[in-house]
């Protein structure tokens, strides 16, 4: 079985001020992990995904991800934060096939505030 | 292309009855999986849906169904409501020839529960 943990579930930061947000996965096959962005009132909108292609993956909105095997993280980070970037953000695994198929597990969720 | 779709956005519905919620996938994609998002739980995976036929499901009651059609839209329904079952529902859909099966979020149904 997966799991996904996410250290932090507020995280404040300064506009202009890096914005990193954790994530740590559990899984005994190897991973697809994704980061998804959620505004209110709205669904999931996916930021970058990592598919063992390369270890530092860039999404959108100027995020990327690094994703570390010895540390089990997969860390998402924006070197400048922007007011638009505050909403909900989740980390989520999944493996192919067998019992997997079609989910998602999702960590709890970081919440992002950004402050003028 | 046009993304995810579900209908209604909202709904009240009363303990006791049923609902039903329906997705639009993106033009394509095969696979529809559904989950629900609550404040406690997070967000919680129900089942996944390809060519009509139920692959997985999570861990909820019998209460819980869902079908596919031929045209690869989704319905999920929800019997003998209870105050717990209010939530965000959320269907996603993917392809099978994405290299990750990433998943593409509709807007979400808000079901209210009295």
């Amino acid at each position: 079985a997966q799991s996904v943990t996410q250290l932090g579930s507020h995280v404040s930061v300064s506009e202009g001020a890096l914005v990193l947000l954790r994530c740590n996965y559990s899984s005994s096959v190897p991973p697809y992990l994704f980061w998804y962005v959620q505004y209110p009132n709205q669904g999931l909108q996916l930021l970058l995904k990592y598919t063992s292609a390369a270890t530092l993956v860039k999404g959108i909105n100027g995020f990327e991800a690094e994703f570390k095997k010895s540390e089990t993280s997969f860390h998402l980070t924006k070197p400048s934060a922007h007011m638009s970037d505050a909403a909900e953000y989740f980390c989520a695994v999944s493996v192919a096939g067998g019992t997997s198929y079609g989910k998602l597990t999702f960590g709890q969720g970081t919440i992002l505030t950004v402050h003028p | 292309k046009a993304g995810v779709t579900q209908t209604p956005r909202y709904l009240i519905k009363t303990r006791g009855q049923q609902v039903t919620l329906s997705c639009s996938p993106i033009s394509g994609h095969r696979s529809v999986s559904w989950y629900q998002q609550t404040p406690g739980q997070g967000l919680q995976f129900l089942f996944e849906y390809f060519s009509e036929t139920q692959r997985n499901k999570g861990n909820f009651p019998g209460r819980f169904s869902g079908r596919q059609f031929s045209n690869s839209r989704s319905e999920m329904n929800v019997s003998t409501l209870e105050l717990g079952d209010s939530a965000l529902y959320l269907c996603a859909s993917s392809s099978p020839s994405s290299s990750a099966y990433e998943q593409y979020f509709g807007p979400g149904t808000r079901l209210t529960v009295t």
